[in-house]
């Protein structure tokens, strides 16, 4: 089956620094790939997806590869700032059979970026 | 244009009780979902609703019965709440139609403590 790992928290940084939370997945074919963010108290929102290999997703200086060859599409920013603070969770679609209308999530991973 | 909207925001129930979560959406999109949110799990998916009519099972059904009451609504009923069903819930909305992306929008969630 299908199936998404990401590293796991809490990762706490400084303002400024770089920022890289790893995702890789197990998927037949060629899925969607999407970052969402969860601000504390509210619902999970979009941040940015790729549809095939080599797309690059980006949205608010963050950015994510789709790399087919190593299955992974790793979220990057290169300043992070306090308002980043939040779950962030990796997610796939996938594109082909008849369990397409269904996203797999990875579990989370909770960022703290301290002043 | 409200999006996703969910009601009750909070509720506690004592094991036993009934209740039903109410979710609709202002976006004409087909597809809606229900997931739950536990601490280092992630969003499970609990039922979906590929489009009006159809309902589906998602990943952990047990306990829980939906009804899509037309196409912009669709609810889920605990009918003997557990200790177990303690969790944040989320509904989700997406449009697979030709043309359209295929970003999934949620809810501001429920938050529900069975005692």
């Amino acid at each position: 089956g299908n199936s998404v790992t990401q590293m796991e928290g809490p990762v706490t940084l400084s303002e400024e620094a770089f920022l890289t939370i790893n995702c890789t997945y197990t998927a037949t074919g060629y899925p969607s790939l999407f970052w969402y963010v969860q601000y504390p108290g509210e619902g999970l929102q979009l941040l940015l997806k790729a549809t095939k290999a080599d797309d690059k997703g980006s949205n608010k200086g963050f950015e994510a590869t789709y790399r087919k060859e190593t299955t992974s599409f790793h979220l990057e920013k290169g300043s992070v700032q306090v308002s980043d603070s939040a779950v962030y969770f990796c997610a796939l679609r996938p594109n082909s059979g008849g369990s397409n209308y269904k996203l797999t999530f990875g579990k989370g991973t909770l960022l703290t970026v301290n002043p | 244009n409200a999006g996703v909207t969910q009601t009750p925001k909070f509720q506690v129930l004592k094991t036993g009780q009934s209740m039903t979560l109410q979710c609709a959406q202002d976006m004409n999109h087909n597809s809606m979902y229900w997931y739950r949110q536990d601490p280092g799990m992630g969003l499970r998916l609990i039922y979906y609703s590929a489009s009006e009519g159809t309902t589906d099972k998602g990943e952990v059904p047990n306990g829980y019965n939906v009804s899509r009451l037309n196409k912009r609504e669709f609810s889920l009923r605990l009918e003997s709440a557990a200790p177990s069903q303690t969790s944040v819930y989320f509904c989700a909305i997406m449009n697979l139609d030709r043309g359209t992306t295929d970003t999934q929008y949620f809810g501001p969630g429920t938050r529900l403590t069975v005692l």
